[in-house]
């Protein structure tokens, strides 16, 4: 069975960078693209971007200038980086397993839990 | 204001058929396929339908998915409270270098 978990401090300073680790267990990393999604509270969801094993991304263009993501094949962890945040990116963060292995379809068949991030002073 | 437009809300009775469109545009839905997510809150999402029409293994036939043109429905049959989530449809967007974008979502509510 395949899991994510999110992880990562749950508050974070406003200008300050965000950041967020998903450990995948029960499926390697090197098989599929990996995303992470976003929930600001009473909002729906936003896609943030994906990362595949090989390191190849792709943003959102809002969020572009201040998104990177990585990948540790090592640990079969993937992870966000957010820079210069402010309270509009506070939200539940999800982070996400691509259905079909090899391509990338926005169709996300395992999720993790959410980690909920609050950006304050 | 999300690039694929739902409805924001819908409701139904129990037993009955309700039907949650989503609409989009030539560089997304006209050029991809569509999936849909149920998501309750304080839950992670679950994928409902994928490529269109196609259920992963689990999920009830009373749920079903069409698309046309640049359009896209995700149907539920025989509604039942346990269906009563938001439903968001999300697709790939070949614009700006291409990206993915999910509809605002519709909140369900069974009646």
């Amino acid at each position: 069975q395949v899991r994510l978990l999110a992880s990562g401090p749950g508050l974070v300073k406003p200008s300050e960078t965000l950041s967020l680790t998903c450990t995948v267990s029960g499926a390697s990393i090197y098989d599929y693209y990996w995303t992470w999604i976003r929930q600001p509270p009473g909002k729906g969801l936003e896609w943030i971007g994906y990362i595949s094993f090989s390191g190849s991304t792709n943003y959102n263009p809002s969020l572009k200038s201040r998104v990177s993501m990585s990948v540790d094949t090592s640990k079969n962890q993937f992870s966000l980086r957010l820079s210069s945040v402010t309270a509009a990116d506070t939200a539940l963060y999800f982070c996400a397993k691509e259905h079909r292995d090899g391509y990338y379809d926005v169709a996300f068949d395992v999720w993790g839990e959410g980690t909920m991030v609050t950006v304050s002073s | 204001q999300s690039v694929l437009t739902q409805p924001p809300s819908a409701s139904g009775t129990p037993g009955h058929r309700v039907t949650i469109s989503c609409s989009g545009s030539s560089s997304n839905i006209g050029r991809n396929t569509v999936n849909w997510y149920q998501h309750l809150p304080g839950t992670a999402p679950k994928l409902l339908i994928y490529s269109n029409d196609q259920r992963p293994s689990g999920v009830p036939d009373r749920f079903s998915g069409s698309k046309s043109g640049t359009s896209a429905s995700l149907a539920i049959s025989g509604l039942q409270s346990e269906d009563e989530a938001d439903y968001y449809c999300a697709a790939w967007d070949d614009s700006l270098n291409g990206h993915a974008v999910f509809g605002g979502g519709t909140q369900l509510t069974v009646l």
